[in-house]
């Protein structure tokens, strides 16, 4: 078992770009979140896919969209980089009516804006 | 809305010292409550959990107790190692059971 996938690992984008990030869950899973996770801070809640589609999202701002496709793999799509939007993003899978799911994190897309 | 506070690092301590890392949060509901780990250049592990009050979560040496009295979960080892050099980040998740808010992490480092 793979486990939860991301790529790329590492990515530079110049200011005004856009980005897109790519998730595999882990195998039987059906959920994908993603979360951005600043220098020295812990991850926040970006938005979650269920069914293709989005089911809850945090305060980001609609720069910030994503995708779930029929076989449950996710995008992440931030438009107009900003500087600020320079993070480790991480992807997060689960099962989402299973009650007590636990969620497996990927090993991040490092993101920096230039 | 919830919330989780938890110790600031770093933290540095000897080799075979006695850990904690106190961690409180808020929220309405019952959340579940972890551990996560982080070791450098890598993403969030599942250190341990709890689900309900006074469940204790174990693993690796580590443990945390849910109590919902002083709403806190924190994080004890009786004897740490210099692999567990990480940083550490408690969470809840919500009752609706989808997003983890997490803390803002302790850097641990253990010295030899």
């Amino acid at each position: 078992d793979a486990g939860v996938t991301q790529s790329p690992t590492h990515l530079i984008k110049t200011r005004g770009q856009q980005v897109t990030l790519r998730c595999s869950p882990k195998s039987g899973h059906d959920t994908v979140s993603w979360y951005q996770q600043a220098l020295g801070q812990g991850p926040q809640f970006i938005f979650q896919y269920y069914e293709e589609e989005e089911r809850q999202r945090g305060n980001f701002p609609d720069r910030f969209s994503g995708h779930q496709f029929p076989n449950y793999s996710s995008e992440l799509n931030v438009n107009a980089l900003l500087l600020g939007d320079s993070a480790l993003y991480l992807c997060a899978s689960s099962l989402r009516w299973t009650g007590n799911t636990e969620a497996f994190f990927g090993q991040g897309t490092r993101l920096t804006v230039v | 809305g919830d919330s989780v506070t938890q110790m600031e690092g770093p933290v540095t301590l000897s080799e075979e010292a006695f850990l904690t890392i106190n961690c409180t949060y808020t929220a309405t509901g019952y959340p579940s409550l972890f551990w996560y780990v982080q070791y450098p250049g890598e993403g969030l592990q599942l250190l341990l959990k709890a689900t309900k009050a006074d469940d204790k979560g174990s693993n690796k040496g580590f443990e945390a107790t849910y109590r919902k009295e002083t709403t806190s979960f924190h994080l004890e080892k009786g004897s740490v190692q210099v692999s567990d050099s990480a940083v550490y980040f408690c969470a809840l998740r919500d009752s609706s059971a989808s997003k983890i808010i997490f803390g803002s992490g302790t850097r641990l480092s253990i010295r030899p």
